[in-house]
C-alpha cells in the first residue's frame, strides 16, 4: 500500500526555536514535495526533492531527502511568527503522476 | 502568469442536491488533477486528466462523482446526489505535459463543500 506518514500533526513552538517535521513513505519514490498552506489559500510549493541526499534551503526552511530510509525532513531554524501555517509533504511514486500526501503538520509559532 | 483558479470558493448544499465545481488550470498545462481533503484528514487524490482524457481515476469514491474536461482546458467535478460524507475541501492542481521530469503540481485555493 502506498502510504505517507507525517509527524507531528500539531506543533506549537516559540519564536527563535528550531524544530523538524518528518515525512516517511512506504515504498520507492523518486519525487518528494513540500508544500505550505495558509488558511483558505492554495498549497504553495516550497521544495522539490528528486534524488537521494538532496538538500534544499530557502530562508529559515531546509528540506532533505534520504531515499534509502524513505524519509524526508523539513527543518525550521529560528522560527518566526510568519512561518505559522500547515505544511504538507507529498510523494509521487514511481510510474505515477498522482501525489500521496501526508496528513499535514499544523505549525503555530508563538511570539 | 495566472495560477490555478477554482469556483466557487464555498458551497453549502443539502443532502441529495447537485453541485458542480469548476477548475481552470494554468494556461498550457496539459495535466489536471482533482484532490479532496475530508474532515482534516490527508489530502487524497481523486483523478488525473491529460488534456481531455482521464489518465487515472482510481481515487474517485463512487459513481456519484463525475469529472469532465471538455476541450482539454477547464474541468468540472459534479457531485450528484451529494451525501453528508462528501463535505470537505476539493483542490484542483495542474502541471505541464509529459517529459517534465519532476511534474511539479500547482494547486488552486480549493472549494469548500458543505453538505447539510
Amino acid at each position: 500500500e502506498l502510504k505517507v506518514e507525517q509527524n507531528p500533526l500539531f506543533l506549537s513552538m516559540q519564536e527563535g526555536k528550531n524544530y523538524t517535521i518528518y515525512c516517511n513513505y512506504s515504498t520507492t519514490s523518486d519525487r518528494l514535495y513540500w508544500y505550505r498552506q495558509d488558511p483558505g489559500k492554495s498549497l504553495e510549493s516550497l521544495f522539490v526533492l528528486l534524488s537521494n541526499g538532496a538538500v534544499k534551503q530557502e530562508g529559515r526552511l531546509m528540506a532533505s531527502l534520504d531515499t534509502k530510509a524513505r524519509l524526508s525532513t523539513l527543518h525550521i531554524t529560528a522560527a518566526v511568527h510568519d512561518l505559522s501555517a500547515t505544511y504538507f509533504c507529498a510523494v509521487a511514486f514511481s510510474g505515477t503522476y498522482k501525489y500521496i500526501f501526508g496528513t499535514g503538520t499544523r505549525l503555530k509559532v508563538l511570539a | 502568469e495566472a495560477g490555478v483558479t477554482q469556483f466557487p470558493s464555498h458551497s453549502v448544499i443539502e443532502k441529495g442536491q447537485t453541485v458542480t465545481l469548476r477548475c481552470d488550470p494554468i494556461s498550457g498545462h496539459d495535466n489536471l488533477y482533482w484532490y479532496r481533503r475530508v474532515m482534516g484528514k490527508e489530502i487524497k487524490f481523486l483523478l488525473h486528466f491529460v488534456k481531455e482524457s482521464k489518465q487515472d481515476e482510481s481515487g474517485m469514491p463512487n459513481n456519484r462523482f463525475l469529472a469532465e474536461r471538455t476541450g482539454g482546458t477547464y474541468s468540472t467535478l459534479k457531485v450528484q446526489p451529494a451525501e453528508l460524507e462528501d463535505s470537505g475541501v476539493y483542490f484542483c492542481a495542474s502541471s505541464r505535459g509529459a517529459g517534465v521530469s519532476y511534474n511539479e503540481q500547482f494547486f488552486g485555493p480549493g472549494t469548500r463543500l458543505t453538505v447539510l
